[in-house]
């Protein structure tokens, strides 16, 4: 079975400063989506940033981006210029080809003024 | 364009009572699933649905049953509710292929 493991279970960052979150994830599949949802206290699960793993390019979304290594399975999240929005939690997904999608814990973002 | 809507927001239930909480989408989108949020875990699949008549079994299905009439409704139904089913529900639904899930608000539930 998938799991996904967030190692992170809070960070804090300055704001305007940048921070990465961890991710790793086991799986046996070769081809798989991979993700990153923002959970503010509003408790809306919202789209950061997607990958998909036959793309050996780094998705980017605007200052977000994530580092994805396919071999060491590994898929962490940069956010950059840190902003007072961005606190909330970041949960990491996967997802396999028959549509089985598996969270990580979650990691609990500060970012202070 | 409402989205993904889900009823009730809120839900207190005394144990073995049975409930369904309403999931619906006017996007469209073949893909429907449920997911529970418990304190300190991520989300948990529980069912989902790639087209209406076909649904499958998550991570955590037990307890759980769930039906697809038509490409907008997702239902999941509580058959006798159970204090560990405290948490909080989450609908999704995406278009085939496109692997970007929309939510709904969510579900509070409370078994007591």
């Amino acid at each position: 079975a998938q799991t996904v493991t967030q190692s992170q279970p809070e960070m804090s960052v300055q704001e305007a400063e940048t921070v990465t979150l961890s991710c790793t994830y086991d799986t046996s599949e070769n081809n798989y989506y991979l993700f990153w949802y923002k959970q503010p206290p509003s408790r809306q699960m919202i789209l950061v940033i997607r990958q998909e793993a036959y793309k050996q390019q780094n998705a980017t979304e605007n200052r977000f981006s994530v580092n994805f290594q396919k071999a060491a399975k590994s898929f962490s999240l940069k956010i950059s210029d840190s902003q007072l929005g961005d606190t909330a939690m970041y949960f990491c997904a996967f997802m396999n080809p028959n549509n089985d999608m598996r969270f990580g814990a979650g990691t609990r973002l500060t970012v202070k003024p | 364009n409402a989205g993904v809507t889900q009823t009730p927001k809120f839900q207190v239930l005394k144990t073995g009572q049975s409930m369904t909480l309403q999931c619906a989408q006017d996007m469209n989108h073949e893909y429907m699933s449920w997911y529970r949020q418990d304190p300190g875990m991520g989300l948990r699949l529980i069912h989902y649905s790639v087209g209406a008549g076909i649904t499958d079994q998550g991570e955590v299905p037990n307890g759980y049953n769930v039906s697809r009439s038509t490409t907008e409704d997702f239902p999941l139904r509580l058959l006798s509710a159970a204090p560990s089913q405290t948490s909080v529900y989450f609908c999704a639904s995406s278009p085939i292929l496109s692997y970007e899930q929309y939510f709904g608000p969510g579900t509070r539930l409370t078994v007591t």
